[in-house]
């Protein structure tokens, strides 16, 4: 069955720092791959898309990668500030357009 | 600019009674419709996506329904609420047209008791 694994439940960083958030995946083949940011209460918000063809998207502070030869995206957050601290889901979506969200990752930045 | 409504915004059902979330869009037509639960800590579980009116697709056997009587509502039922309905219900709408990002509501939290 497929299976989507957020590389850890939280992470705690120093502000400035780097923050890496690893999505790993098994028996999927996604057309593309989206990182959102949900805040508590909240429904999340969309980030960033990568296509199952790119190997890296930026966007302001953020990057993202995309390794179809490992199953794997990783996301960061340069320069982190604690308003960056939420949870962050990565979702695969298939060439139909359904989404698999992994569990989420809690990232606090501390100041 | 498009925007999505959910409500109620938090539900206190006892177990048994019927439910009924609605979900509109505006500034938009024809979208893909979809109900996410989301348990606490966890991430969204797909339950219905719907491509247009009166069409609707189930990812997930459980005691819930959804609808489409018009192209932007849908709506989430259920006639006898189990403990375990209670959670973060999202809905989400997707321009067909750009299938690049799902656009959530601000979400219903349940609580059956």
């Amino acid at each position: 069955s497929q299976k989507i694994e957020q590389n850890s439940e939280a992470l705690n960083i120093q502000e400035g720092k780097t923050a890496t958030l690893t999505c790993n995946y098994t028996n999927y083949s996604p057309a593309y791959l989206q990182w959102y940011r949900q805040d508590p209460g909240r429904g999340p918000v969309f980030l960033l898309l990568i296509r199952e063809n790119e190997k890296e998207k930026r966007k302001e502070r953020l990057k993202v990668t995309f390794d179809t030869t490992l199953k794997q995206s990783l996301f960061h957050i340069t320069a982190s500030q604690p308003a960056d601290s939420a949870t962050y889901l990565c979702a695969l979506v298939s060439d139909a357009g359904k989404s698999t969200f992994g569990d989420g990752t809690t990232l606090t930045v501390k100041p | 600019s498009q925007t999505i409504h959910q409500w109620p915004a938090t539900l206190v059902q006892p177990v048994g009674s019927p439910l009924s979330l609605e979900c509109t869009v505006e500034g938009t037509s024809n979208p893909n419709l979809y109900w996410y639960r989301q348990a606490a800590g966890r991430g969204l579980q797909l339950l219905f996506y719907s491509v247009g009116i009166g069409q609707i697709s189930s990812e997930v056997p459980q005691n819930l329904s959804a609808s489409r009587p018009q192209d932007r509502q849908f709506i989430l039922s259920s006639k006898k609420l189990l403990l375990s309905d209670s959670g973060f219900y999202l809905c989400a709408w997707l321009d067909r047209g750009s299938v690049d990002t799902q656009y959530f509501g601000p979400g219903t939290r349940l609580t059956v008791l």
